[in-house]
């Protein structure tokens, strides 16, 4: 069974702090990583996807793959508390249903 | 352009009684996705419609859930003889292709619970 892990958190850091939160995945097989957020009561939106090994950075987000080490993590620069929220690792082997994550609860205070 | 819908966005039913709830996708999207994400959960997949191929139906927990999806634009998803352990909620997605690296689109999600 395919399996998507995230610390649940939550993670809290300090206005203008980087965020970083990790997510591995058992299938060595998979080729996409999504990034979404959740904000409390809402649904999931994308931020970020990667599937090549290294960095994709798009504004204050970096997201970093590791194939090898089956791990993804997302990297939040600057970070705000309009940024506090539920982020969710997605992982899809190619069967175009990605799997989630339980996701990482993100608490930025002021 | 508009989003993805869904109704309705919140639906309390009785043990036992069927239920129904619509999706309506960003328009010209083949593919279409219901999740259930239970409290503190992650999104646990339950069915995914591709065009007019069979849909993937290997996430449906019972024989209890099935959906339809027709014309290939609207879904519905029915509950028969609902469970207190339905209760959740039920989001829609939506993605050009289905494609790999396709963005999926939610919809707000229908609130359903089960007394």
């Amino acid at each position: 069974q395919k399996e998507v892990e995230q610390n649940s958190g939550p993670l809290s850091v300090p206005e203008g702090a980087i965020a970083s939160l990790n997510c591995t995945y058992s299938d060595r097989g998979s080729q996409s990583f999504f990034w979404y957020r959740q904000y409390s009561g809402k649904s999931p939106e994308l931020i970020m996807f990667i599937y090549s090994n290294g960095d994709k950075e798009d504004g204050r987000f970096t997201a970093q793959l590791n194939k090898a080490s089956q791990y993804v993590s997302l990297l939040i620069r600057d970070s705000q508390p309009s940024d506090s929220a539920t982020y969710l690792c997605a992982v899809d082997g190619g069967s175009y249903i990605p799997t989630f994550g339980r996701g990482t609860s993100l608490i930025v205070h002021p | 352009g508009a989003g993805v819908s869904q109704s309705p966005s919140n639906k309390v039913t009785e043990k036992g009684k069927d239920v129904e709830l619509r999706c309506d996708p960003i328009s010209g999207h083949t593919a279409l996705y219901w999740y259930r994400q239970s409290l503190g959960q992650g999104l646990e997949f339950l069915i995914y419609f591709q065009g007019n191929s069979a849909p993937d139906k290997s996430g449906l927990p019972s024989d209890r859930f099935s959906a339809e999806r027709t014309g290939g634009s609207v879904s519905t998803l029915t509950i028969q003889r609902t469970q207190q352990e339905d209760s959740a909620v039920y989001l829609c997605a939506s993605s050009a292709s289905g494609g790999a690296t396709d963005t999926q689109y939610f919809g707000p999600g229908t609130r359903l619970t089960v007394l």
